[in-house]
């Protein structure tokens, strides 16, 4: 079964550069989630997006924007990057028609040195 | 203090006997909740899900859930070394029966000896 897609898989960029990261959810999800879990840490909520619009948001710092495109795909775009964003980022999907079940793509590791 | 609450181990069980990981949640308007297993560097994979109170059973996993207790269990039957891993407990705060952002506990890190 597909899954979600994730890209790219690793990251390094230096403080005060921008990132942006991409996720494609399964096919036919209508809903795409973003979480970023630090070393140690459990995922923690940014923001997501349902029939490209958001719908909540977490604790993503006002550096990072994000958005749902017509093909429902996601872009997380960081910028003026700090050490502390180093994390992996983790994108989500669901259907509503599915009881919401969040599926999980693989992952980017950023790391800002 | 954590709207999740997870023992966070290491939990070390042998092989073979049963894994007990417990989880506790803050918010009672809650209706979904949900195990991850989580290998290191790697992502969450759902392992159960469940929503009514009571048992639900998937091969060697059973959820339980006590809403009235804020209470959801997961048990692992004839733990293998592969089951070694952290096992996330996440709660959906969605809102008029449509899902949200899945707010998680700290995990418990599981071992299997063989």
């Amino acid at each position: 079964a597909a899954g979600v897609i994730q890209s790219p898989r690793h990251l390094i960029k230096e403080k005060r550069e921008t990132a942006t990261l991409k996720c494609y959810p399964i096919p036919r999800h209508d809903t795409v989630y973003w979480y970023q879990q630090g070393p140690g840490q459990d995922p923690q909520f940014l923001i997501s997006f349902y029939e490209k619009m958001q719908s909540d948001k977490g604790s993503i710092p006002d550096r990072f924007s994000a958005q749902q495109f017509s093909d429902y795909h996601s872009e997380l775009n960081m910028s003026s990057l700090e050490l502390g964003d180093s994390a992996l980022y983790f994108c989500a999907s669901s259907s509503r028609q599915g009881q919401e079940t969040q599926y999980f793509g693989p992952g980017t590791r950023l790391l800002v040195l | 203090q954590k709207e999740v609450e997870q023992n966070s181990g290491p939990l070390s069980v042998p092989e073979g006997a049963i894994a007990s990981l417990n989880c506790t949640y803050s918010d009672r308007v809650s209706q979904s909740f949900f195990w991850y297993r989580q290998y290191s560097g790697k992502s969450p994979e759902l392992i159960m899900s469940i929503y009514s109170n009571g048992d639900k059973e998937d091969g060697r996993f059973t959820a339980q859930l006590n809403k009235a207790s804020q209470y959801v269990s997961l048990l692992i039957r004839d733990s293998q070394p592969s089951d070694s891993a952290t096992y996330l407990c996440a709660v959906d705060r969605g809102w008029e029966n449509q899902g949200g952002k899945l707010i998680f506990g700290q995990g418990t890190e599981l071992s299997v000896k063989p």
